[in-house]
């Protein structure tokens, strides 16, 4: 099946850039998604990258998507504290005989601590 | 973002009793999804629940354990029958938005059955 590989934890410095990768195995992926969750919260979706496209960027956030290698990167400029959180990796195949996508597959997440 | 609500927000339960977990969308939409996330690790999938059909569970997953309703395009239950300590976990309402590829999640609700 699919799987969806993170590391589990980053530390930076308050005001450096953080670099949290993912790879995937799953070539038929239409989708891959960052998502962060807080501790005691739910998850928010950050954003996704289509498969076609090499990179995403939104304000402070760049995803980077390397379809070869199956390997996505979220590049947070400028970290703050309250980046301080766990990054989910996901990823879904578009259905070409139903409409919507699979159920997401998620890695295990990245624990960012930012240090200030 | 479409909004989600989820009630409970968290409960402590007895075992061997039943939960169940309501998720309200501010919009129609057709695929929801639950996902369960034991402490400290990554999300579960337990079922797809689209209106007007029967629920869809993925492996280690069983309507008589997790039965779903999805009575309209807005609303589904998830219940946890028979609770027993092993499933204290976070489950998560999740929906696809009909109009392009993002996928919400809900809040949660934080079960923790003694």
């Amino acid at each position: 099946g699919e799987d969806v590989e993170q590391s589990l934890f980053l530390s930076v410095r308050e005001g450096d850039s953080s670099v949290i990768n993912c790879t995937y195995t799953d070539s038929s992926s239409t989708y891959l998604y960052w998502y962060k969750q807080e501790p005691g919260a739910g998850l928010q979706l950050l954003t996704y990258i289509f498969s076609n496209m090499d990179m995403k960027q939104d304000q402070r956030l760049t995803v980077l998507l390397n379809k070869k290698d199956k390997h996505l990167s979220l590049r947070i400029a400028d970290t703050q504290t309250g980046d301080s959180a766990i990054y989910f990796c996901a990823e879904s195949t578009h259905r070409l005989w139903n409409s919507g996508n699979t159920p997401l597959v998620f890695g295990k997440g990245t624990r960012l601590s930012v240090i200030a | 973002s479409a909004v989600i609500s989820q009630k409970p927000s968290r409960d402590i339960c007895q075992r061997g009793t039943s939960l169940t977990i309501q998720c309200q969308v501010d919009s129609q939409v057709t695929m929801m999804f639950w996902y369960r996330q034991q402490p400290g690790q990554s999300l579960t999938l337990i079922a797809t629940a689209n209106q007007g059909s029967e629920a869809t569970y993925e492996s280690g997953f069983v309507i008589d354990k997790f039965p779903i309703s999805r009575p309209n395009l807005t609303f589904s239950t998830l219940t946890v029958s028979n609770m027993s300590p092993e499933d204290s976990s976070i489950y998560l309402c999740s929906v696809e938005r009909d109009r392009d590829n993002e996928q919400f999640f809900g809040p949660g609700t934080r079960l923790t059955v003694l």
